[in-house]
């Protein structure tokens, strides 16, 4: 089982949609979770951390985090064009770890 | 400030040469991480430096990789000999101790070994 799992898509949502993206992880000592934003040819950026569980929401985006069901997840509304991209979900163990885990990532087209 | 910076940009190279990708951290940060991707295996951690010690080079590939941090603006991974299946994208990120923080990353170097 990988570490930290997402569903690699391609995930497709008209714009103005709501888009949708899910990452499971196995170690229940994860304590910190990040999603990123990975344009094609470009680095990793980060969009949304999340520490605690429930939502947290920063403009169009709402991070999600359940630790008891090992799950968080993205929400994207009122998607755009430019939000098409891949998008990384990264976990941070606990304790002195501080080095952070991706998932595979989740490849999102917004079609106008 | 500059943010993480990556050299070169791209790098190709005969199969059995040297090559050598360099980073600059941010300043302050005491973190600095070496990832490789590639379309088949994803975002991959090759090696970790705290307060440029190695701590964890677990997911390091084989001998003929090697990174090295001689101070704390300034890190190196190098291969040798080169492979092409080693062809990937290399990223360097950095961050500070504190755990709810995430890695900043450079441009990162595309290397092509033919």
């Amino acid at each position: 089982q990988k570490e930290v799992e997402q569903n690699s898509g391609p995930l497709s949502v008209p714009e103005g949609a709501i888009a949708s993206l899910n990452c499971t992880y196995s170690d229940r000592g994860s304590q910190s979770f990040f999603w990123y934003r990975q344009y094609s040819g470009k680095s990793p950026e980060l969009i949304m951390s999340i520490y605690s569980n429930g939502d947290k929401e920063d403009g169009r985006f709402t991070a999600q985090l359940n630790k008891a069901s090992q799950y968080v997840s993205l929400l994207i509304r009122d998607s755009q064009p430019s939000d098409s991209a891949t998008y990384l979900c990264a976990v941070k163990l606990g304790g002195s770890a501080r080095q952070l885990t991706f998932g595979s990532g989740t490849q999102l087209t917004v079609l106008p | 400030d500059a943010g993480v910076i990556q050299s070169p940009r791209h790098e190709v190279t005969e199969m059995g040469q040297e090559v050598t990708l360099r980073c600059k951290p941010i300043s302050g940060h005491d973190y600095l991480f070496w990832y490789r991707q590639t379309m088949m295996r994803g975002l991959e951690l090759l090696i970790y430096f705290n307060n440029n010690v190695p701590i964890d080079d677990s997911g390091m590939p084989e001998d003929r990789f090697s990174a090295k941090m001689p101070n704390a603006s300034f890190s190196t991974l190098k291969i040798q000999p080169s492979e092409p299946r080693d062809s990937a994208v290399y990223f360097c990120a950095s961050s500070t101790g504190q755990l709810n923080t995430e890695a900043f990353f450079g441009q990162g170097t595309r290397l092509t070994v033919v």
